[in-house]
């Protein structure tokens, strides 16, 4: 199996730019969770979605923040317009059971975004 | 709210030392997960605990969850550099179904 995978693994951007970062969860799966990490705030999820409808977006930090998950297989989270606090390293991860069950999150690699 | 705090946030040692990091919460948690992750890398999962007082053991790797299901902890008997990374633990709200939460994570640095 592929594990989940991400793209790009590095986004260097200008404050302003539209962003957009995918991901591919790990097939099979039906639960997919995109995270922020930062030195600061450590891992914080934001936005949880189970059979491709978002479940819980409480964490996504502003409406420039969206993302959506078409079918099973693809997810994007796009910000517009980046700011310079956006930077940070995304991660995906997908499982097979939704939360609150115990199940393996599989992370992906994690897209290293920098806002300039 | 339910807050996982995680101590100590660094921790350096030699190798063939032993260690134990700590997550803790005010709160109640059906589950909790202990992840390591690796510079450039995503978290990987080590173990899930969900029973109060359970212990589970991974090779040199010994994982408790609190009687209370409100901590956990994970010791390393004679660590090795491969330990090194940074210890995550994590677990699901119960007010909030779907919602998953990390600690902030015990950096752990094992020189040779």
């Amino acid at each position: 199996d592929a594990g989940v995978i991400q793209s790009p693994r590095h986004e260097v951007t200008e404050m302003g730019q539209e962003v957009t970062l995918r991901c591919k969860p790990i097939s099979g799966h039906n639960s997919l969770f995109w995270y922020r990490q930062t030195m600061m705030r450590g891992l914080e999820l934001l936005i949880y979605f189970n059979n491709n409808v978002p479940i819980d977006d409480s964490g996504m930090p502003e409406d420039r923040f969206s993302a959506k998950m078409p079918n099973a297989s693809f997810s994007t989270l796009k910000i517009q317009p980046s700011e310079p606090r956006d930077s940070a390293v995304y991660f995906c991860a997908s499982s097979r059971l939704p939360p609150p069950r115990p199940d393996t999150q599989y992370f992906g690699p994690g897209t290293r975004l920098t806002v300039l | 709210t339910q807050l996982l705090e995680q101590s100590p946030q660094f921790l350096s040692i030699q190798e063939g030392e032993n260690l134990t990091v700590y997550c803790n919460s005010s709160s109640v948690f059906s589950s909790l997960q202990w992840y390591r992750q690796e510079p450039g890398e995503g978290p990987v999962l080590l173990v899930t605990v969900v029973t109060g007082g359970e212990v589970k053991k991974l090779k040199r790797l010994t994982f408790q969850f609190g009687d209370a299901r409100k901590d956990s902890s994970l010791h390393i008997t004679a660590a090795q550099p491969g330990d090194t990374g940074l210890y995550l633990c994590a677990g699901p709200f119960t007010d909030s179904w779907g919602k998953f939460q990390f600690g902030a994570g015990t950096q752990v640095v094992v020189t040779p």
